[in-house]
């Protein structure tokens, strides 16, 4: 089991482009959670989902953020028309059914010029 | 509101002396606690969690509900043990949703 993946792992963008993010959770694994960390700063909470549902997205930016599990394929985090202040440390995990415990993602950078 | 705090950013002990990495979190509901360890250039991963009750890698950590705290102790500190460590909180009405504390950085010497 490769754990989780996220790529890429380093994201340069300029203002106003949009940034991808994307996670493949644990083989197994239902339930996909996005943390951003910045610099001298824990990991906050953005967004829980299940395949094609979100269910908490109360951490999530009100505008320009938003978040996706599909059916098939890797969970996506998309940032439109970036800014400065939103490059950070973007981590991804995952979890099974019913269980808490949360696997993490080696993170993605996201660097705005 | 901050619900998980971790008063040290930096803590440096010598190899073979006890070490403690204190959380503090603020919730009246029953929570569940864990604690994470990122050591250099790997991911986050789970050192425990309360309700397991185990010991791993030498590390406890007892759920102290009248003072709200949920210290990491390790009676001796080998130098392996230097990590980012991160305390973190799941509330029981939001299941799933991780809130972390700071992180306290742990410098064993020899």
């Amino acid at each position: 089991n490769a754990g989780v993946m996220q790529n890429p792992r380093h994201l340069v963008r300029r203002r106003g482009q949009e940034a991808r993010l994307r996670c493949s959770p644990m083989k197994g694994h239902s339930h996909v959670y996005w943390y951003r960390q910045l610099p001298e700063e824990g990991l906050k909470f953005m967004v829980y989902l299940q395949k094609e549902n979100i269910i908490d997205e109360s951490g999530m930016p009100k505008e320009r953020f938003s978040a996706e599990f599909p059916k098939e394929g890797p969970s996506i985090l998309r940032i439109q028309q970036v800014v400065r202040g939103d490059s950070a440390a973007y981590f991804c995990a995952s979890s099974p059914q019913g269980d808490n415990e949360q696997f993490f993602g080696p993170g993605t950078r996201l660097t705005v010029l | 509101a901050q619900r998980v705090t971790q008063p040290e950013k930096l803590l440096s002990v010598f190899k073979g002396a006890p070490v403690e990495l204190k959380c503090n979190y603020s919730y009246s509901g029953s929570p569940e606690l864990f604690w994470y360890v990122q050591y250099s250039r790997q991911r986050l991963q789970l050192l425990l969690r309360h309700i397991s009750r185990e010991s791993i890698k030498g590390f406890t950590a007892d759920l102290n509900k009248g003072e709200t705290s949920f210290h990491l102790k390790k009676p001796f500190a080998q130098e392996e043990d230097s990590a980012m460590y991160y305390c973190a909180l799941s509330e029981g009405d939001s299941w799933g949703k991780l809130q972390f504390g700071a992180g306290t950085q742990v410098v064993v010497t020899p």
